[in-house]
C-alpha cells in the first residue's frame, strides 16, 4: 500500500463548478501538506502550503486538512478551463525530513466549457 | 525573479551510457532536491542536497548521484543507463532544508534507448 493514495481520475466538471480533490495518507509523522498543480510537459507548480490540520484559503481555492482522518482536500470554486491539469498533492515530516516530500500519484483535472 | 532552470530540457540516451542533469536554484535558495517522475511511479524523491552536502536520500540504486557546487546549482548522475531510467526528471529548490515549500523547475526529459 502507498503512503500517500490520490484517485488519479479523470475529472471532468462543467466551467463555474467547485471541483474537490482528495487524498489519504497512511504515516502520522506528515506534518506539511502541499498541493500542486501540474500542466502537460510542464513541472509541478505550488498552490497550497499548509501545516498540521487546519483550512487555508488563497483566492478560488481552499486547502483542508484533518489530521486525525488522514485526509487533505483542495476545493476550487468556480472552476476555469485553465484550471485543467493534474492536481498532486504532497507531505513531508517533521524536522531533518521536511524536504522529502512524498506525493500521491495525482488527479487529472478536465474543466469543460 | 528567475525561477528553477534545468538543463538540458530533452536528452536521449543509449542503454549503457551515463547522463549528467544540471540545476540551478532559485537565487537565494540553498536546498536542491532532485525527483523521478514517471507514468506508473509518479513523483519519487531521489535526493537532497543542501550545503554541498547530501542531506536525504530515496530508494533508488547507487547508479544515481548527486551534488551540490558552492553557488548551490546542482547536477544529477545516472550511470550505466538502463531502459527502466526513462523519465522526468525534476529539481526542487527550497530556502533551506527545513523549509517545506519546493518550487519545481520544468524539468529534463530522458529517454534511453
Amino acid at each position: 500500500q502507498k503512503e500517500v493514495e490520490q484517485d488519479p481520475g479523470p475529472l471532468s466538471v462543467p466551467e463555474g463548478a467547485i471541483v474537490s480533490l482528495n487524498c489519504t495518507y497512511s504515516n502520522s509523522a506528515f506534518q506539511y501538506f502541499m498541493w500542486y498543480r501540474q500542466y502537460s510537459r510542464k513541472g509541478p507548480e505550488l498552490l497550497m502550503y499548509t501545516y498540521s490540520s487546519g483550512n487555508k484559503e488563497d483566492g478560488r481555492f481552499t486547502a483542508q486538512v484533518d489530521k486525525s482522518s488522514k485526509y487533505i482536500s483542495l476545493f476550487i470554486r468556480d472552476s476555469q478551463p485553465s484550471d485543467s491539469a493534474t492536481y498532486l498533492c504532497a507531505m513531508s515530516g517533521p524536522t531533518g525530513t521536511a524536504s522529502k516530500l512524498t506525493f500521491g500519484t495525482g488527479t487529472r483535472l478536465q474543466v469543460t466549457l | 525573479k528567475a525561477g528553477v532552470t534545468q538543463t538540458p530540457r530533452y536528452l536521449i540516451k543509449t542503454r549503457g551510457q551515463q547522463v549528467t542533469l544540471s540545476c540551478s536554484p532559485i537565487s537565494g535558495h540553498r536546498s536542491v532536491s532532485w525527483y523521478q517522475q514517471t507514468p506508473g511511479q509518479g513523483l519519487q524523491f531521489l535526493f537532497e542536497y543542501f550545503s554541498e552536502t547530501q542531506r536525504n536520500k530515496g530508494n533508488f540504486p547507487g547508479r544515481f548521484s548527486g551534488r551540490q557546487f558552492s553557488n548551490s546549482r546542482s547536477e544529477m548522475n545516472v550511470s550505466t543507463l538502463e531502459l527502466g531510467d526513462s523519465a522526468l526528471y525534476l529539481c526542487a529548490s527550497s530556502l533551506t532544508s527545513q523549509n517545506t515549500e519546493a518550487f519545481f523547475g520544468q524539468g529534463t526529459r530522458l529517454t534511453v534507448v
